[in-house]
């Protein structure tokens, strides 16, 4: 396991629900992202936090909105998705340090189908 | 803009053969370059990454990748594939301005027949 989790595994949800993902690292890192990742597409990185800020929001729409309460969690919020929003969403972390380049560990995905 | 190209969809080797898994890449400034592997049902795990120095280098489970400049390449190798070595596979490159962002290829899927 790489230390970081996701929760739900697997979701499956109505165009006019409201649901959440999270994501929580245990490696003490201060960075954490979120990724799309489409079949036979590159991951798309959606949203990035630095020390609890958010630092990037990859022209996501906003019926997708991070929330990142700590170093440690971080969740998106899902209100009226769309079937082409059917994917596996992965989380990731990072230790950020000045001039460095350091590599991100992944969550295991949450597979999520927008019916 | 950085970008990096993964023109295969699909490797297929043999079991004990060599493998390779293609990737070029396009960068403003300095190439920082990573693969990662994706079992089934898991997320990415880090192989190896390139960051200055060696034009060869070694990462996790035999793997090693050479970097070499003037094809902007960043392929993945390993001497002897083994069966438990199919996954899919992503090359990424980090924007060497924006340290946030990774540049993810559509991956390659390798599969090694006994």
């Amino acid at each position: 396991e790489t230390g970081v989790t996701q929760t739900p595994r697997h979701l499956v949800m109505g165009m006019t629900n409201k649901k959440s993902l999270k994501c929580e690292q245990h490696l003490g890192h201060n960075a954490m992202y979120w990724y799309k990742q489409s079949a036979k597409k590159p991951l798309e990185l959606m949203f990035v936090y630095n020390f609890k800020e958010q630092t990037e929001n990859n022209s996501v729409p906003s019926r997708f909105s991070p929330e990142c309460p700590n170093s440690s969690h971080l969740f998106l919020h899902l209100h009226t998705l769309q079937p082409e929003d059917s994917a596996l969403y992965l989380c990731a972390s990072s230790q950020e340090v000045a001039g460095g380049i350091e590599t991100q560990y992944f969550g295991p995905g949450t597979r999520l189908l927008v019916l | 803009a950085q970008s990096v190209a993964q023109p295969e969809d699909q490797v297929n080797v043999a079991e004990g053969n060599p493998l390779t898994v293609k990737c070029t890449y396009s960068v403003s400034g300095n190439p920082y370059l990573f693969w990662y592997v994706q079992y089934p049902n898991r997320g990415l795990q880090f192989l190896l990454k390139y960051i200055t120095g060696d034009n060869l280098v070694k990462g996790s489970y035999g793997f090693e990748a050479e970097f070499n400049k003037s094809q902007t390449s960043f392929h993945l190798k390993k001497p002897s594939a083994l069966v438990s070595d199919s996954a899919l596979y992503f090359c990424a490159v980090r924007d060497a301005d924006n340290f946030n962002k990774f540049y993810f290829g559509s991956g390659t899927k390798l599969n090694v027949k006994p």
